[in-house]
């Protein structure tokens, strides 16, 4: 069972324009999400993070916003460069009395930015 | 600083065969993690340890045996590797709690013929 899901495999975008990734979960427990980036032969890096307790969390051209009520969020960049080709991950967490946080991924989105 | 190294970098195994990947972290986590990636199902938690001298089993820990051997290393030994167990196996370590990110290391690519 799919806790974290992100549907869209790829998505391509002209340069400039506004990238959007979308990212469901079905767990109502989780709460911090988090987003990373990845390119090829490369581990996963941390991209931007949200808490329950917020709706939009900004850093730079990078935005994720969260929509407790749809088990929603989504990572918008704005302006997309080419450096943002790689793929993405969505990935959540919940508070544990035992200390055991694990974060759960989505299966990833691969974003190609068209120069 | 290194952040999280692993190794080896590649390995080809034959059925059967046993090996040990390493991960050592050098940020003074208490927390770290093995994953393991394959096309189309994300990354996915075989084991991990929450502090030194404690490990639980992640999602899909079936086949994998880890050590925490003290609070910069940790292990994850394949007994006896199969064809399924081919993927790209990545370590990750954070402080403890549950809002921190995970550091990732670079990755190990595993082949089993």
């Amino acid at each position: 069972d799919q806790q974290v899901k992100q549907n869209s495999p790829s998505l391509s975008v002209q340069e400039g324009r506004i990238s959007i990734l979308n990212c469901d979960y079905t767990n109502s427990m989780f709460d911090y999400f988090l987003w990373y980036k990845k390119y090829p032969a490369e581990g996963p890096t941390f991209l931007i993070s949200i808490s329950s307790i917020k709706d939009k969390n900004e850093d730079g051209r990078f935005t994720v916003f969260l929509n407790k009520s749809a088990k929603h969020l989504s990572l918008h960049i704005v302006p997309s460069q080419p450096g943002d080709s790689a793929v993405y991950f969505c990935a959540a967490s919940a508070a544990s009395n035992s200390g055991n946080e694990k974060l759960t991924f989505g299966t990833g989105t691969r974003l190609t930015i068209i120069p | 600083n290194a952040g999280v190294t692993q190794t080896p970098k590649f390995q080809v195994l034959k059925t059967g065969q046993s090996m040990t990947l390493q991960c050592a972290q050098d940020m003074n986590h208490n927390s770290m993690y093995w994953y393991r990636q394959d096309p189309g199902m994300g990354l996915r938690l075989i084991y991990y340890s929450a502090s030194e001298g404690t490990t639980d089993k992640g999602e899909v820990p079936n086949g994998y045996n880890v050590s925490r051997l003290n609070k910069r290393e940790f292990s994850l030994r394949l007994e006896s590797a199969a064809p399924s167990q081919t993927s790209v196996y990545f370590c990750a370590s954070s402080q403890q709690g549950h809002s921190y990110e995970q550091y990732f290391g670079p990755g190990t690519r595993l082949t089993v013929t």
